[in-house]
């Protein structure tokens, strides 16, 4: 069974950082490309990143380029995303999503629950 | 402010078939990229229901269906049951944007 757990979220002031983890487990994760998307409470999806199964490619929103990183570390099968500049528009629900197949462009088909973060001093 | 753009609602009686639109542009789905389609239940992550415009992961019922014309895609869902009642996103990438889209979403009712 796949499942994707995050974790590292919370409250964080304007300026702050926050790193946030996602442990994957029941498939072969360094096959992978893997997502980050985020949703601010009772609002739509976004889109914030996503990094190729090696780890060698990275992609970002407009919104976060610049001062959001994306990482991963196949030997222990785990997402990262290091948030820097936190401002207050990034307080979200931030899920990490699996790419479904290694065609580009493809659907996120397992998400994680979720882990909420809170930027406000 | 998303690029795709979908009705904020949609509402049927249960049994009844409803539809729900998606529709961008020349730099996302007119430029043939995949439209896939996911489903949020209230306090849940979203649920991959349609990949690849028009097909089915395992586990998901046929009376969910996608189809994709020019620069709009469409989900529609038949005999609608109560645990329907969800919010619907479709998304595609956008080469302008150079990454993923997310369409606006739509709250399915069942009357």
């Amino acid at each position: 069974e796949v499942q994707l757990v995050e974790s590292g979220g919370g409250l964080v002031q304007p300026g702050g950082s926050l790193r946030l983890s996602c442990a994957a487990s029941g498939f072969t994760f360094s096959n992978y490309a893997m997502n980050w998307v985020r949703q601010t409470p009772g609002k739509g999806l976004e889109w914030v990143s996503t990094i190729s199964s090696d780890g060698s490619i990275t992609y970002y929103a407009d919104s976060v380029k610049g001062r959001f990183t994306i990482s991963r570390d196949n030997s222990k099968n785990t997402l990262y995303l290091q948030m820097n500049s936190l401002r207050a528009e990034d307080t979200a629900v931030y899920y990490c999503a699996k790419s479904r197949s290694g065609r580009s462009y493809s659907a996120f088909d397992y998400w994680g629950q979720g882990t909420l973060v809170t930027v406000s001093s | 402010q998303s690029v795709l753009t979908q009705p904020p609602s949609v509402s049927g009686a249960p049994g009844q078939r409803v539809t729900i639109s998606c529709t961008g542009s020349s730099s996302n789905i007119g430029a043939r990229y995949d439209v896939h389609w996911y489903q949020q239940l209230p306090g849940t992550a979203p649920k991959l229901l349609i990949y690849d415009n028009s097909n089915r992961p395992s586990g998901v019922p046929d009376r969910f269906s996608g189809s994709k014309s020019d620069t709009s895609a469409s989900l529609a869902i038949t005999g609608l049951q109560a645990d329907d009642e969800a919010d619907y996103y479709c998304q595609s990438y956008d080469r302008s944007l150079s990454g993923y889209v997310f369409g606006t979403g739509t709250k399915v009712t069942v009357l």
